[in-house]
């Protein structure tokens, strides 16, 4: 069965400090990927998203992930995080077969920035 | 323009009620999703929609859930003889479709249930 995996459930920072979060997946075909943010009281908003082209893509708010296709990856990055970037960070995965159209979901990694 | 909104936004019910939540998808989007999402845990897909047609039903816990999206538009996930394993957070997502699959699933604020 199709999986992601978020390695961390739990980030802790400082304002300034880089950030770089895991995803993995498992799925040998083509796939679509995504980051979603879950702000606090706020609804799932689209962070990223790569579906083919170039591996490194960026997002809203200097975020930006990187697919590396042999490692079945798409770890998420920032380079200076703000106390606005507390939030929960989902990995989600589409594997592009058939008609196959649902999202598999990480946990999650909740995101705490100390000001 | 309007996202996608859902109603009720909360939701208690004793076990064994039925329950029927509501998902508004945004203007002109074929395709409509339900996840459901335990508390700590990532959404998981329940059922699928293409306009009217219910394309993928495969994460429906049991006959107990039932979805349904008669014209095409809005959309109601029915939960029947509610039981405490269903309190969750029910998200509703939807998307225009595209024949490359490469679609964009954007997300209602969700309708937490509760069952006592």
């Amino acid at each position: 069965a199709q999986s992601v995996s978020q390695h961390n459930h739990h980030v802790i920072l400082s304002e300034a400090a880089s950030l770089e979060l895991g995803c993995n997946y498992s799925y040998g075909g083509t796939v679509n990927l995504f980051w979603y943010v879950q702000y606090p009281g706020q609804h799932l908003q689209l962070l990223l998203k790569y579906f083919s082209g170039d591996p490194l893509v960026k997002g809203i708010k200097g975020f930006e992930a990187e697919f590396i296709k042999s490692k079945f990856s798409f770890n998420l990055r920032k380079p200076s995080v703000q106390w606005s970037d507390t939030a929960e960070y989902f990995c989600a995965v589409n594997a592009r077969a058939g008609n196959n159209r649902k999202l598999i979901w990480g946990l999650g990694t909740s995101l705490a920035v100390n000001p | 323009g309007a996202g996608v909104s859902q109603s009720p936004r909360y939701k208690v019910a004793k076990r064994g009620q039925d329950v029927a939540l509501r998902c508004d998808p945004i203007s002109g989007h074929v395709s409509l999703f339900w996840y459901q999402q335990a508390l700590g845990q990532g959404p998981e897909f329940l059922t699928y929609f293409q306009n009217e047609a219910q394309l993928d039903k495969s994460g429906l816990p049991s006959d107990r859930f039932f979805a349904e999206r008669p014209e095409g538009s809005v959309s109601t996930l029915k939960i029947q003889r509610t039981q405490q394993e269903d309190s969750a957070v029910y998200l509703c997502a939807s998307s225009s479709f595209r024949e490359n699959k490469a679609d964009t699933q954007y997300f209602g604020p969700g309708t937490r249930l509760t069952v006592l």
